[in-house]
């Protein structure tokens, strides 16, 4: 158990439908990352906040966005789900940004239908 | 785009045998780390290289790099069914992010 919790553990939505995903980080981690992981690949990066601002982004677009609060907890949402979407999201929370150890939580299984 | 690249894609070994899997990656590195997946769920940190290593252990992995190769190795010793997963290498990004590798699934047989 790392301390990171996703909610929820699994999602079905449908096409063009907007979803939410939540983390909440280790306690005393200010730094939180998502990530996408397709099947059968390894995660990819989609933006990371520090301190409740996005500092670094990958390349997805804008209708992928997320919050920080001032606990650290986090959101990823989705809007215009596509079909692609459909993945498993990971969110990572970390001591500090550019800390070299990343606490992952179990992810969040999304299926768009 | 992902900027290491693990070897094989998937081993199929028995359990007390040895596991040895290799990443290659792209660009220079500050450090680089090995994940392990059980079926899809979270990643656990399983061990941090730095660029001015060489070689590093724990417990029952060794890890070592070669930065004039741009390649790194993750070794299991006298494996275990319990080590039955994918296993992830990944470098640090410019953003404070990792960049991961497709991975490698090993499957040990009881």
């Amino acid at each position: 158990e790392t301390g990171v919790t996703q909610s929820p553990t699994h999602l079905i939505k449908t096409r063009g439908q907007q979803v939410t995903l939540r983390c909440s980080s280790q306690s005393g981690h200010n730094t939180v990352s998502w990530y996408q992981q397709a099947l059968g690949q390894g995660p990819q990066f989609i933006f990371q906040y520090y301190r409740e601002e996005e500092n670094g982004r990958g390349n997805f677009p804008p209708r992928f966005s997320g919050l920080q609060f001032p606990n650290y907890s986090s959101e990823l949402n989705v809007n215009a789900l596509e079909l692609d979407d459909s993945a498993l999201y990971l969110c990572a929370s970390s001591l500090e940004w550019g800390s070299t150890e990343a606490f992952f939580g179990q992810g969040t299984r999304l299926t768009v239908v | 785009s992902q900027q290491g690249e693990e070897d094989p894609q998937a081993l199929s070994i028995q359990e007390g045998e040895n596991a040895t899997m290799n990443c290659s990656y792209k660009t220079s590195i500050n450090n680089l780390q090995w994940y392990r997946q059980n079926s899809g769920r979270g990643l656990v940190h399983l061990i941090l290289i730095r660029s001015n290593e060489r070689e590093k252990h724990s417990g029952r992995l060794r890890v070592t790099l070669d930065t004039s190769k741009k390649s790194s190795s993750l070794l299991i010793t006298a494996s275990r069914a319990a080590d039955t997963a994918s296993y992830f290498c990944a470098t640090d990004g410019s953003q404070g992010n990792l960049i991961f590798g497709k991975g490698t699934k090993l499957s040990v047989k009881p």
